[in-house]
């Protein structure tokens, strides 16, 4: 059974498009986060949720917007898709503040 | 802002061992962390250290901690090729909401 599982694995798209990734933990997790891994592979914070509640938000355009419908699924949502969006995404999620996270297997977002 | 530093490259011949350093600027850093990175796959947690240990051990895995010289090791025993990896070391923010920062990822490459 996967942990933490993030749909799709990849995404191909043109710019200007709307998006969205899902992420789901079957871990009991309370805290749930997105990061962005660059083609160099450097992986930047983006958002985190606890219970439901956004505490982490780091400066990313506002374009992107996650949403928690509970505290199992945090899902990124992406308009006016740009070029430089173009990198993999990772879901995570761990018990607090305290505990280690585990992470997706990445959706891989291409722009064309 | 806090910063993790690694060198990005590493070779090693299978059966020595390697040692992957890290240097971090949080001195408040609660957790310290290293992840591993297979090709095309997610981050995979492989060990982690509380700031008040200085050594961890497990199997083939050390982790040594010299928080005077907030110096951050990892030693992978009698290396083989599955090895091969990107491998990240990531400090906890102090005073965040379990906000990770990494480092830029050392990748390991292990021949015959």
């Amino acid at each position: 059974d996967t942990a933490v599982s993030q749909t799709p694995k990849y995404l191909v798209t043109q710019m200007g498009n709307d998006k969205s990734i899902k992420c789901e933990q079957n871990l009991g997790h309370d805290t749930m986060y997105w990061y962005k891994q660059d083609s160099k592979k450097f992986l930047k914070i983006m958002f985190s949720y606890n219970n439901k509640e956004l505490i982490i938000n780091e400066t990313v355009p506002n374009r992107f917007s996650p949403k928690s419908p509970d505290k199992a699924h945090l899902n990124l949502h992406i308009n006016s898709l740009e070029l430089g969006d173009s990198a993999v995404y990772f879901c995570a999620s761990s018990w607090d503040g305290n505990q280690p996270q585990h992470f997706g297997d990445g959706t891989r977002l291409s722009i064309l | 802002g806090e910063d993790v530093e690694q060198s990005l490259f590493l070779s090693v011949r299978e059966g020595d061992s390697s040692v992957i350093n890290c240097t971090y600027t949080d001195s408040s850093s609660t957790y310290l962390y290293w992840y591993k990175q297979e090709p095309g796959a997610g981050l995979q947690l492989l060990t982690y250290i509380f700031s008040n240990m200085d050594m961890k051990q497990d199997q083939r895995l050390t982790v040594l901690l010299n928080k005077k010289d907030k110096h951050l090791s990892l030693r992978i025993a009698d290396t083989q090729t599955g090895d091969s990896a990107i491998y990240f070391c990531a400090e906890r923010e102090s005073g965040g909401y379990n906000k990770l920062i990494f480092g830029a990822g050392t990748r390991l490459a292990v021949h015959p």
